[in-house]
């Protein structure tokens, strides 16, 4: 079981809608939580941040945590074309110097 | 805040020669910072851990004598692709954390290099 699992995509959601974004993580005593953004041919831009379970919103972003279900999920509302990229989940691993360890991503395609 | 930069943002060069990627924290002190490869339309790969002072820390299968790393101060932290093949043609990006981030990673805009 790979440590952090997403959805490879493609995700295709009309603008407007909402965009869900899912990821499942195998190492129970995780503590912190992240989302990061990859437009193409781009480097990874940090998003979201969660370490308590529940909702954390941030404008249109809204992550979810739930540690018992070693799932965290990621809502985008009101999508929009330039909400159109690859989304990272990523959890801090377990070795010394905390690596964070990136899940293969969500392609997503908000279509205009 | 949390700003990282890379130079150069591109770099072609010829088979055989050396490149130098350097990444600075802006506008923060960054304890750690990462370097990565990344294929087209592949996952992100970790290629080394460094600390400032400290030998870098290299993930399995990256030769360190090929990938040399050096994080000089707290703010600089460079990656020397040594005699360069076109199979190491790749975005090179780094990022980096600090003491206060709760294991966050903030990431630069990295560097695509090509081996011709």
């Amino acid at each position: 079981q790979k440590e952090v699992e997403q959805n490879s995509g493609p995700l295709s959601v009309p603008e407007g809608a909402i965009a869900s974004l899912n990821c499942t993580y195998s190492d129970r005593v995780s503590q912190s939580f992240f989302w990061y953004r990859q437009y193409s041919g781009k480097s990874p831009e940090l998003i979201m941040s969660i370490y308590s379970n529940g909702d954390k919103e941030d404008g249109r972003f809204t992550a979810q945590l739930n540690k018992a279900s070693q799932y965290v999920s990621l809502l985008i509302r009101d999508s929009q074309p330039s909400d159109s990229a690859t989304y990272l989940c990523a959890v801090p691993g377990r070795e010394y110097g905390n690596k964070l360890v990136f899940g293969a991503g969500t392609i997503l395609r908000v279509k205009s | 805040g949390a700003v990282v930069s890379q130079h150069p943002s591109r770099v072609i060069c010829k088979s055989g020669t050396s490149v130098k990627i350097e990444c600075r924290s802006l506008d923060f002190q960054a304890t750690t910072m990462f370097w990565y490869r990344q294929f087209p339309k592949k996952s992100l790969m970790l290629m080394a851990t460094s600390n400032e002072g400290s030998k870098a820390t290299y993930e399995q299968g990256v030769e360190k004598d090929k990938f040399l790393i050096n994080h000089a101060s707290l703010t600089l932290s460079t990656l020397t692709v040594t005699s360069a093949h076109p199979e190491d043609s790749s975005f090179y990006i780094c990022s980096a954390k600090t003491w206060r981030s709760y294991n966050e990673q903030f990431f630069g805009p990295g560097t695509r290099l090509t081996v011709l």
